[in-house]
């Protein structure tokens, strides 16, 4: 069965730092996605970055980069220079390749806070 | 549409009570999800239709729950004789492919909160 876990509830970041928020994953597929998202206040879900279970390369997208170590089975997702707009939950999610279901499963997420 | 929308944005039902929420996903997007987020907890799976068809039904929770997408296109999900712990709420999204991330990503509509009391 898959399973998404992020171990951190909440953190807080100063305003221009980086942040980095975990993510470890279970599952016995050889491919699979990763994506992590952001949920602000307002509720909405924003997709963020994305990483392939066969790409080699950490997938970077503006100030988001996915911090993928395979063999650990972690893709935690790093946040430079963070503004205050960051502030949001963030949640990890897998997805499976084809082998019968294009399902999504979602970590608990994290709560960031940026300060000022 | 340009997003996903769903109706109503907030509903406010009594315990007992059935209830409809809908999405109407973006055009041309064939594969449709269903989740259920509670307050402080990650979005829930409960259905993925591929085209017409429930292509995975493994995440609702009871015969209580059911959904439909006649057309491909817009989608019902029905509850029936609610109970408070339905409460919650309700995130329909729909994938399609992204070419800068080279991935089928979800794009989310803002949900329907739905209160049972």
């Amino acid at each position: 069965a898959q399973k998404i876990t992020q171990t951190q509830p909440g953190m807080f970041v100063q305003e221009k730092e980086a942040v980095t928020l975990d993510c470890t994953y279970d599952t016995s597929d050889q491919s699979y996605g990763l994506f992590w998202y952001k949920q602000p206040s307002s509720g909405e879900m924003i997709f963020l970055i994305y990483q392939g279970s066969y790409d080699e390369q950490n997938a970077t997208e503006g100030r988001y980069s996915l911090n993928f170590q395979k063999a650990r089975k972690s893709a935690n997702l790093v946040i430079s220079a963070s503004q205050l707009g960051d502030s949001a939950m963030y949640f990890c999610a897998m997805r499976e390749a084809p082998s019968g279901t294009y399902k999504y499963i979602f970590g608990t997420g994290t709560r960031l806070k940026v300060l000022a | 549409g340009a997003g996903v929308s769903q109706t109503p944005s907030n509903k406010v039902t009594e315990k007992g009570k059935y209830v409809e929420l809908r999405c109407d996903p973006i055009s041309g997007h064939t594969a449709l999800y269903w989740y259920r987020q509670s307050l402080g907890q990650g979005p829930e799976f409960l259905i993925y239709f591929q085209g017409t068809g429930a292509a995975d039904d493994s995440g609702l929770p009871n015969d209580r729950f059911f959904a439909v997408r006649p057309e491909g296109s817009v989608s019902t999900l029905k509850i029936q004789r609610t109970e408070r712990g339905d409460s919650a709420m309700y995130l329909c999204a729909s994938s399609s492919y992204r070419e800068t991330s080279g991935a089928n990503v979800l794009t989310f509509g803002a949900g329907s909160r739905l209160t049972v009391l």
